[in-house]
């Protein structure tokens, strides 16, 4: 009963292709994120998602685009990828209201761009 | 605007030693700090929040407002503490937004 899931773990694309990263959380939480780590380890929020509202977008390109269709999943769809894209990207959920800061994480998902 | 700095990229100690993993923040509001950790093939997950004040698997971290630093500290490491160790700081709206410092890679040396 994995609480937060992602697929696929591992992703291997051209430069300009399309591509979709999924995520899906069972713990009832009304907040996902996702976050981009890249090859330094670092790791940087990109979006969050509270009800089906954007509520926060840190100076990522428009070329990624977070879709929730529901609560429950938020997926990160990525165009045209760039060679720059490639890094491990985690998603995350919270309840926002409970405790502060403790955001649970999926495995991450490998995307490397070629 | 929000940073955590974490100066220590890689760190390793041998067993039974203490441990200190460093962290140091800036942000103009009243901060929550947090250590979160990345044991080899595991999830991210949370390790401890400063406002708790708690200790777990034998850690601990005091927020200190004038050196603007939340340290992580352990006594007597263990092979088990070999992870990565990442500080963050929420931004206290209403999303939970955490965000993160560089990470530590601590290796307890047998």
């Amino acid at each position: 009963d994995t609480a937060v899931s992602q697929t696929p773990k591992y992703l291997v694309t051209q430069m300009g292709n399309d591509k979709s990263i999924k995520c899906e959380q069972n713990l009832g939480h009304d907040t996902m994120y996702w976050y981009k780590q890249d090859s330094k380890k670092f790791l940087k929020i990109m979006f969050s998602y509270n009800n089906k509202e954007l509520i926060i977008n840190e100076t990522v390109p428009n070329r990624f685009s977070p879709k929730s269709p529901d609560k429950a999943h938020l997926n990160l769809h990525i165009n045209s990828l760039e060679l720059g894209d490639s890094a491990v990207y985690f998603c995350a959920s919270s309840q926002v209201g409970g405790h502060t800061g403790e955001l649970f994480f999926g495995e991450g998902s490998r995307l490397t761009v070629l | 605007a929000q940073r955590v700095t974490q100066p220590e990229k890689l760190l390793s100690v041998f067993k039974g030693a203490p441990v200190e993993l460093k962290c140091n923040y800036s942000y103009s509001g009243s901060p929550e700090l947090f250590w979160y950790v990345q044991y080899s093939r595991q999830r991210l997950q949370l390790l401890l929040r400063h406002i708790s004040r708690e200790s777990i698997k034998g850690f601990t971290a005091d927020l200190n407002k004038g050196e603007t630093s939340f340290h992580l500290k352990k006594p007597f490491a263990q092979e088990e503490d070999s992870a990565m160790y990442y500080c963050a700081l929420t931004d206290q709206t209403g999303a939970n937004n955490l965000f993160f410092g560089t990470g530590t890679r601590l290796t307890v040396i047998p």
